[in-house]
Formats: C-alpha cells, sequence, structure tokens
C-alpha cells in the first residue's frame, strides 16, 4: 500500500529565512508519481509540481526547489527567502497506477505541514 | 479557462436533512473525484469516476453518502440523511485519466451540520 509521511506537522519561520518541508514516501511500485499542493488561509487547494519516478532531477521554480531522492524515498520541499505569503498547509502526495494502463489509480496525500511565516 | 466549479460554497443543515453538493469539472478532464478534509481525518478520498463510471468508492463512509455523475460536465454528492459528524469541507478534483496527471480543485463547500 503506498502511504506518504510528512513528520513535520508545523513549522514556524521568520519572513527571508530559508525553509525545507519534509516529505517521505512508500510505494512498491517502480513507476509512481510525486506531487506537492499549497492550502492558503483561504482553503482552495493549489497544484505546486509533479514529478515522475524516473526524473530525479531536482527543480527550481523561483523561490521554491524539489529534491527527489528515490535512494531515501524522499521528495523535500524547499522554499528560499521565504515571505509571509508563503504561509499555507503544504500537502505532498503520491499517485501510483493500480492496474496496467494506469487509468486506475489513487493519490495519497500526506498529513500536511502548516508553515506560517513571520513578518 | 475556468476552474473546477463547487457548489453551494457553504452549507448549514440541520441533522437528519438531505444535502446535495453539486461539481462542474475542467472542460476536457475525463477523471472526477471527491474528497472530504476534516482536522482529524485530513484529506480523504471518497469516490472517483473516470468517464462517468465509478472506479472506487471504498472511502464513502456508509450507506448514507452517494455520488453520481450523469455526464462529463457534472457530478452530485448527496448526504441523506445527514449528521453531525459529517461536518467537513468537501472537494472536487478532475483530472485527465491517468496516475501521472495533476488533479486540479475547485474551492471546495463547507458543509456544517448541527
Amino acid at each position: 500500500a503506498q502511504k506518504v509521511t510528512q513528520a513535520q506537522t508545523e513549522i514556524s519561520v521568520v519572513e527571508k529565512e530559508d525553509v525545507t518541508l519534509d516529505c517521505v514516501y512508500e510505494t512498491r511500485d517502480t513507476t509512481y508519481y510525486l506531487f506537492w499542493y499549497k492550502q492558503p488561509p483561504s482553503g482552495e487547494l493549489v497544484f505546486l509540481i509533479r514529478r515522475n519516478s524516473f526524473d530525479e532531477q531536482n527543480e527550481i521554480s523561483g523561490r521554491y526547489s524539489w529534491n527527489f531522492q528515490k535512494s531515501t524515498s524522499s521528495f523535500n520541499f524547499t522554499i528560499t527567502a521565504s515571505q509571509v505569503v508563503d504561509s499555507a498547509v503544504y500537502f505532498c502526495a503520491l499517485s501510483e497506477a493500480s492496474n496496467s494502463g494506469g487509468s486506475n489509480y489513487k493519490l495519497t496525500f500526506g498529513k500536511g505541514t502548516l508553515l506560517t511565516v513571520n513578518p | 479557462d475556468a476552474g473546477v466549479i463547487q457548489s453551494p460554497r457553504h452549507e448549514v443543515t440541520e441533522m437528519g436533512q438531505e444535502v446535495t453538493l453539486r461539481c462542474k469539472p475542467i472542460s476536457g478532464h475525463n477523471s472526477l473525484f471527491w474528497y472530504r478534509q476534516t482536522m482529524m481525518r485530513g484529506l480523504e478520498l471518497l469516490i472517483y469516476f473516470n468517464n462517468n463510471v465509478p472506479i472506487d468508492d471504498s472511502g464513502m463512509p456508509e450507506d448514507r453518502f452517494s455520488a453520481k455523475m450523469p455526464n462529463a460536465s457534472f457530478s452530485t454528492l448527496k448526504i441523506q440523511p445527514s449528521e453531525p459528524r459529517d461536518s467537513a469541507v468537501y472537494f472536487c478534483a478532475s483530472s485527465l485519466i491517468e496516475a501521472r496527471y495533476e488533479q486540479y480543485f475547485g474551492p471546495g463547500t463547507r458543509l456544517t451540520v448541527t
């Protein structure tokens, strides 16, 4: 069974600090997909990034970067020079196909990490 | 492009009443998901559809919950009768079929059952 663990329940930082959100996953499949979502105080869930299991290249998008390491089953998310607007709950999620065609699958979410960025 | 649309955004009802939540997925998406979010249990997948066909409803808590997708652009989640423990935020999400595609979420419906 697939599982996603976000061990950090809450993190509090001061603006301009860098912060890393940890995500560890478990899966038996060799093909799977990892995602990060952001849920700001307004409540909506916003898709941030997708990574497939064949692509371990790290990705950077502005102040956001993601480090995917299959050896440690981790997909960590770093915010550089954090801002108050980054305050939100961040969810890591894992998707794997439950059939060979890949059309049946489930997206399993971690419990989320509440990030508070203080001015 | 319009995102996933959910209605109503807020619903307050009394225990025992029927509640119907509605969702319009993103045009062209052929997978639709219903989730429930609570503080205690986090995000839970209730049911999902591929091409309007229910694929997995193992997350539906009990027979009081039912979901339908009569066509590619509309889905409902019904609770009858509602109970206070059903109070939660219910999200609808849509995506293209296949595990590799990200899901796009609607704004959610905040349900309060008194």
